[in-house]
């Protein structure tokens, strides 16, 4: 089993909908997790961290954090073109281990 | 005003030759990183450095040894490059250890290995 999972898609969501990205974790004592933004040859870049259940919103972001389920989410509200890129789901052990370990990524297209 | 840059972007080169690939960061940063991204876009952490002191260091081909002069600066050595190797190398820094969701990454640099 992969420590972080996600859909590697591609998921075409279309623009002004809602853009839904799942990932899920493998080790219970995960505490930090983040989605990290990467267009096509670049570098990825942080759009956000959730370290607590419950949902975290930034803009047209939000994080969504269950640790019972092992499960953590990004929507996108209002869907637009330039949101189209690999969204890579990050998780961090904490107590001493600082190691990011990174999913696959989903690849997102958002079509005009 | 580039805050992690790396050198060079891209690198071609046959197998068995021996290559560098060079990182600084002008953030003031305690801690940099090397991670490997494949065709497939996984990417994963190879070392990392806290003030010059080697802090992670993952299952990696002792082909690949990472060397940091100042804290500034992390390279990465190559000995005996092979097909697999081909891959695009980011580095990365954040403020120390602790701050990895503050992690800034360099461009890349893609490197081919034929």
């Amino acid at each position: 089993q992969k420590e972080v999972e996600q859909n590697s898609g591609p998921l075409s969501v279309p623009e002004g909908a809602i853009a839904s990205l799942n990932c899920t974790y493998s080790d219970r004592g995960s505490q930090s997790f983040f989605w990290y933004r990467q267009y096509s040859g670049k570098s990825p870049e942080l759009i956000m961290s959730i370290y607590s259940n419950g949902d975290k919103e930034d803009g047209r972001f939000t994080a969504q954090l269950n640790k019972a389920s092992q499960y953590v989410s990004l929507l996108i509200r209002d869907s637009q073109p330039s949101d189209s890129a690999t969204y890579l789901c990050a998780v961090k052990l904490n107590f001493g281990n600082e190691k990011l370990t990174f999913g696959t990524g989903t690849r997102l297209t958002i079509i005009p | 005003d580039t805050a992690v840059s790396q050198t060079p972007k891209y690198l071609v080169t046959q197998m068995g030759n021996d290559k560098s690939i060079k990182c600084e960061q002008n953030l003031g940063h305690d801690t940099m990183y090397w991670y490997k991204q494949d065709s497939k876009k996984f990417l994963k952490i190879m070392f990392s450095y806290n003030n010059k002191e080697l802090i992670i260091n993952e299952t990696v081909p002792n082909r690949f040894s990472p060397k940091s002069p100042d804290k500034a600066h992390l390279n990465l050595h190559i000995n005996s490059l092979e097909l697999g190797d081909s891959a695009v190398y980011f580095c990365a820094s954040s403020q120390d250890p602790t701050r990895t969701d503050t992690q800034y990454f360099g461009p890349g640099t893609r490197l081919t290995v034929l």
